[in-house]
């Protein structure tokens, strides 16, 4: 069975430009989550989709969006890229919705140069 | 005060050691405890499940939560060089506690630990 499928695996962007990240969920799976690791803050929540539905935000400025598609696959886009924003985005998903077994994906590495 | 809390270290070992791993919390309606292991450049694996007080074991791994403490523990027997890696905490309360999903986890930051041979 596929794990989670996240793409581009590593990029590097400008600030100023805006970025969008891929995920693709374990089939099957209706929940996907979205969240940010720096060394600093550790992993930070974003936000989380079931069917469709953004269920939960996180304290994270409005430069950050996301959707999911009815397939469960997930974008997440950062707009107006600051320098902080240098992080891996991982997504996970998961099977049951109370009880928050994730699986995650290799993430992607973003560097804002 | 945050709301899980653990010790970064690194913490380096001996092969064969056991490994006591610890994250403490503040949040008393946290009811779903978990352990993750992530290996460099990849992304956190569940490693242990844990829901409410009381001890798990599987294989190798050991984890305990004492709710009446805010205090939960991962240990690792015969801990091997492949065990080298981060191990985060993670933990969330029920859904109608908080009226929201169970996708919030809340991480601690990780422990970085090396198993040397």
């Amino acid at each position: 069975k596929a794990g989670v499928t996240q793409t581009p695996r590593y990029l590097i962007k400008t600030r100023g430009q805006q970025v969008t990240l891929s995920c693709s969920p374990i089939s099957g799976h209706r929940s996907v989550s979205w969240y940010q690791q720096t060394p600093g803050q550790g992993l930070q929540f974003l936000f989380e989709y079931f069917s469709e539905t953004q269920r939960n935000k996180g304290n994270f400025p409005g430069r950050f969006s996301g959707r999911q598609f009815s397939n469960s696959r997930s974008e997440m886009n950062v707009s107006t890229l600051e320098l902080g924003d240098s992080a891996l985005y991982l997504c996970a998903s998961s099977l049951d919705r109370d009880t928050g077994e994730l699986f995650f994906g290799e993430g992607s590495r973003l560097t804002v140069l | 005060q945050k709301e899980v809390e653990q010790d970064p270290g690194p913490l380096s070992v001996p092969e064969g050691a056991i490994v006591s791993l610890n994250c403490t919390y503040s949040n008393s309606a946290f009811q779903y405890f978990m352990w993750y292991r992530q290996y460099s450049r990849k992304g956190p694996e569940l490693l242990m499940y844990t829901y409410s007080s009381g001890n798990k074991e599987d294989g190798r791994f050991t984890a305990q939560v004492d709710k009446s403490s805010k205090y939960i523990s991962l240990f690792i027997r015969d801990s091997q060089p492949s065990d080298s890696a981060t191990y985060l905490c993670a933990m969330s309360a029920s859904q109608a506690n908080y009226g929201g999903s169970q996708g919030n986890l809340i991480f601690g930051k990780g422990t970085k630990l090396s198993v040397k041979p």
